[in-house]
């Protein structure tokens, strides 16, 4: 079965600072795309960050970058310089290439104290 | 463009009643996906369209579930009769069929409240 996990239901990080969120996942497919979403108290689903598996070189979008270790299934975010607006709910997700849908982490609840 | 637009952003209704969620995807985006997001299990995906067609209804989790799409620019999720149970966060998001692994847009939600 395909899985992912986020094991740290909450975090903290102060403000300015840099903090890792941790995803896992369970897949016996090659050809696969792996995602970040934000989940402010707005609701609205956001996405971050954006990983093909067969991309060695890790994702970055500005503050937000990956590492994609493909052999142990793993995909954590960092965010570096942790700014207010970073609090929020994020969820890893993953697609497998040449189907529609999407797994989905239960989310990590992010705060950012200042 | 606007997004994906759902309506109403809240719902509040009296178990029993019949409730609608509206969705209106990106335009020319052919692939539409209803989830529903509550504490205990996370984000489920409930129906999926491709070309206005429902391809995977899997997940829609009994009878009192029904998702229409008339047209490319329109979807419904209605729960007929509603339960207390049933009270979550409904989404909708589209994507480009083509592009599934360019990844969703989201709609901002409804907030479904059976009381």
């Amino acid at each position: 079965a395909q899985t992912v996990t986020q094991s740290q239901p909450e975090m903290s990080v102060q403000e300015a600072e840099t903090v890792t969120l941790s995803c896992t996942y369970d897949t016996s497919e090659s050809d696969y795309y792996l995602f970040w979403y934000k989940q402010p108290p707005s609701r609205q689903m956001i996405l971050v960050i954006r990983q093909e598996a067969y991309k060695q070189q890790n994702a970055t979008e500005n503050r937000f970058s990956v590492n994609f270790q493909k052999a142990a299934k793993s995909f954590s975010l960092k965010i570096s310089d942790s700014q207010l607006g970073d609090a929020a709910m994020y969820f890893c997700a993953y697609y497998i290439s040449g189907t529609y849908k999407y797994i989905f982490g239960t989310g990590t609840r992010l705060k950012v104290l200042a | 463009d606007a997004g994906v637009i759902q309506s109403p952003r809240h719902e509040v209704t009296e178990m029993g009643q019949e409730v609608t969620l509206r969705c209106k995807p990106i335009s020319g985006h052919n692939s539409l996906f209803w989830y529903r997001q509550t504490m205990m299990r996370g984000l489920e995906l409930l129906i999926y369209f491709n070309n206005n067609v429902p391809i995977d209804d899997s997940g829609m989790p009994e009878d009192r579930f029904s998702a229409k799409m008339p047209n490319a620019s329109f979807s419904t999720l209605k729960i007929q009769p509603s339960e207390p149970r049933d009270s979550a966060v409904y989404f909708c998001a589209s994507s480009s069929g083509g592009e599934v692994g360019q990844g969703y847009t989201f709609g901002s939600g409804t907030r479904l409240t059976v009381v």
